[in-house]
């Protein structure tokens, strides 16, 4: 079946360190990924996606590249800010078993110290 | 402005009881979706619906029912089947057909046990 792995958080960083937070997915058709954002005592908000092999998202300096040879889509920031602390989500949705629905993963959460 | 409103923002049950979680979207949008937040293990789907008066079952429906009787409202309800529903449950809609737009999530009911 379809799923998502995140890496482990939480993850603490220092202002303007580089960001990269691991995704790497399973599915049996043509996964197009996605990164969403939660910040504090909000809803999750859709980053960034992409739809196809070798495709780049970018967002607000967030940028993942689709790699289906190593089935990853990592996230990374080159300079991270204290406003970019909350928890991202990993998903997929792959349109052979179902284009409405999304699979996430578990959340990684991000804390970004001054 | 367009979004999706939940409430209550908290909610606390007691053992045996039915609590409904209410979910509006202002969008027009004709999908919406339920999901169970925990710590740990990310996003799961407890329902979704496509059209005014069908929804389908998730990932984790036990103890769970819903209804969709508006476009623009699908409430939750948690039966007391639910043997372990404290957590936080978020609604999300979207334009059916086009997970690609992203979903828009409300900012969720926090359920808790007493």
């Amino acid at each position: 079946g379809d799923s998502v792995t995140q890496m482990e958080g939480p993850v603490t960083l220092s202002e303007e360190a580089f960001l990269t937070i691991n995704c790497t997915y399973t599915a049996t058709g043509y996964p197009s990924l996605f990164w969403y954002v939660q910040y504090p005592g909000e809803g999750l908000q859709l980053l960034l996606k992409a739809t196809k092999a070798d495709d780049k998202g970018s967002n607000k300096g967030f940028e993942a590249t689709y790699r289906k040879e190593t089935t990853s889509f990592h996230l990374e920031k080159g300079s991270v800010q204290v406003s970019d602390s909350a928890v991202y989500f990993c998903a997929l949705s792959d349109r052979q078993t179902g284009a409405n629905n999304l699979f996430f993963g578990t959340g990684t959460r991000l804390t970004v110290i001054p | 402005d367009g979004g999706i409103t939940q409430s209550p923002k908290y909610l606390f049950r007691k053992e045996g009881q039915n609590v409904t979680l209410s979910c509006e979207q202002n969008l027009n949008h004709d999908a919406m979706y339920w999901y169970r937040q925990d710590p740990g293990q990310g996003l799961r789907l407890i329902y979704y619906s496509q059209i005014v008066n069908d929804f389908q079952k998730g990932d984790i429906a036990e103890g769970y029912s819903v209804s969709r009787e508006k476009k623009e409202s699908f409430p939750l309800t948690v039966t007391s089947a639910q043997k372990n529903p404290t957590a936080i449950y978020l609604c999300a809609s979207s334009i059916l057909g086009q997970v690609l737009d992203g979903y828009t999530f409300g900012s969720g009911t926090r359920l808790t046990v007493v």
